[in-house]
């Protein structure tokens, strides 16, 4: 089966732009998650969707970042305007089963996202 | 979740067994052992978790103590490409809300050839 695909792979954007970054999780899991790494730092978490409901966004850390996820299939994470702390990489994950239960977490390859 | 204390970075040489200390010494009984490691450049990827039995499969061992404060990652053969950031992440297996994994700083492994 396909894994975690996320796009673009690489962002180069000036502070004050707008950038969307796209997830697809792997067919047929309802769970997906937003992570990221700035630099220097851990792996952390951003929210968690359940299907099109987001489950948990206490990660998200200001009101520029913006995540849906339409009809349960694919999540995109707005950032609206990009400031330069929010250079990183942003993982996505995705998982089967319903919230209530923990199930292995796939990861996506990533996207780093340059803010100038 | 319990916190996890990792030493820093590792060496191992290429072909030896490769053994990842991990401490957890506040973990609760229905609490999980999970690992997952990061290659340079990739996302992260699972490795194998258990509770309080030893745990196999094809990428790896998981040897928890018996008071479960402590547990070690073993990769029997190590290659080049077991290269990587190895997190050991403690958590319950049922929680409804936050099922989000905790990342630590991990281990850095780096095989020799």
């Amino acid at each position: 089966e396909a894994g975690v695909t996320q796009f673009p792979s690489h962002s180069v954007i000036e502070k004050g732009q707008t950038v969307t970054l796209r997830c697809d999780p792997i067919s047929g899991h309802d769970n997906l998650y937003w992570y990221r790494r700035v630099m220097g730092k851990e792996i952390k978490f951003l929210l968690h969707f359940v299907k099109e409901s987001k489950q948990d966004e206490s990660g998200m850390p200001n009101n520029r970042f913006l995540a849906e996820r339409t009809g349960g299939t694919y999540s995109t994470l707005k950032v609206q305007p990009a400031e330069l702390e929010d250079s990183g990489v942003y993982f996505c994950a995705s998982s089967r089963g319903l919230a209530g239960g923990y199930y292995e977490q796939y990861f996506g390859p990533g996207t780093r996202l340059t803010v100038t | 979740d319990a916190k996890t204390t990792q030493p820093p970075s590792m060496d191992c040489a290429e072909g030896r067994a490769a053994n990842l200390p991990c401490n957890h010494s506040t973990i609760s009984g229905n609490e999980y052992v999970y690992w997952y490691r990061q290659i340079h450049s990739q996302g992260p990827q699972y490795i194998i978790h258990g509770l309080k039995n030893n745990e196999t499969n094809e990428m790896a061992s998981l040897i928890i103590t018996e008071d479960r404060k402590s547990s070690t990652l073993i990769l029997p053969h190590a290659t080049l490409r077991d290269t990587a950031v190895y997190y050991c992440i403690v958590r319950y297996p049922l929680r409804t809300g936050a099922n989000n994994l905790f990342f630590g700083t991990g281990t850095r492994l780096t095989v020799i050839p």
